[in-house]
């Protein structure tokens, strides 16, 4: 499926660097998410872009900047991250903004900082 | 308290066996239910909505207890594709944008 993609699928990083985590939904959506993952703790909601502008920005530190150019892509940038931050961070698109629309992931970036 | 707990599992279950999944919610005011499944080491996809009603898709069936705060899943004559982790996803009553995830229970199914 490429519904909607991720890209890398894997990043080693160490703490002084700067990266960047690409979305791409092919599924003429208005709306897309980040999310991330750590290990045995349930998907965190990070970021909700609606049509290219942010709705909502659930507590993240600022180390991570999302930008969204367009309602097809998203970016996450990464810059003086923790070991904590390893994590897997998923991107998901839905038609809506509203949280019962159905939401489609992508198949996520799993991140390592060293 | 969680706002959406499961019992993580996992479930180890012979193949054709039924199993069955409950998950708490701590807001009785919450308004749509899900659950999800996530294989290992891939994205959760959308496994069915919760209806008051209860619904059923083939071997499945989610039901609502609103007046318990809890949702289950039933999976009859189980396969070994249905091996995976099972999310019950909640939306929330802070923000019209967020859905609250448990933690997944797994199920493994056995030959």
């Amino acid at each position: 499926e490429t519904g909607v993609t991720q890209t890398p699928r894997h990043l080693v990083m160490g703490m002084t660097n700067k990266k960047s985590l690409k979305c791409e939904q092919h599924l003429g959506h208005n709306a897309m998410y980040w999310y991330k993952q750590s290990a045995k703790k349930p998907l965190e909601l990070m970021f909700v872009y609606s049509l290219e502008e942010r709705v909502e920005n659930n507590s993240v530190p600022s180390r991570f900047s999302p930008e969204c150019p367009n309602s097809s892509h998203l970016f996450l940038h990464l810059h003086t991250l923790q070991p904590e931050d390893s994590a897997l961070y998923l991107c998901a698109s839905s038609q809506g903004v509203l949280n019962t629309d159905t939401q489609y992931f992508g198949p996520g970036t799993r991140l390592t900082v060293l | 308290r969680k706002e959406v707990e499961q019992d993580p599992g996992p479930f180890n279950v012979p193949e054709g066996a039924t199993v069955a999944f409950n998950c708490t919610y701590s807001n009785s005011a919450s308004q749509s239910f899900f659950w999800y499944r996530q294989d290992c080491r891939k994205e959760p996809k959308l496994l069915m909505s919760v209806y008051s009603s209860g619904n059923e898709d083939g071997r499945f069936t989610a039901q609502l207890n609103r007046a318990s705060q809890y949702i289950s899943l039933l999976i009859r004559d189980s396969k070994l594709s249905d091996s995976a982790t099972y999310l019950c996803v909640v939306t929330s009553m802070d923000s019209s944008y967020k859905l609250i995830f448990g933690s997944g229970t797994r199920l493994l199914v056995r030959p």
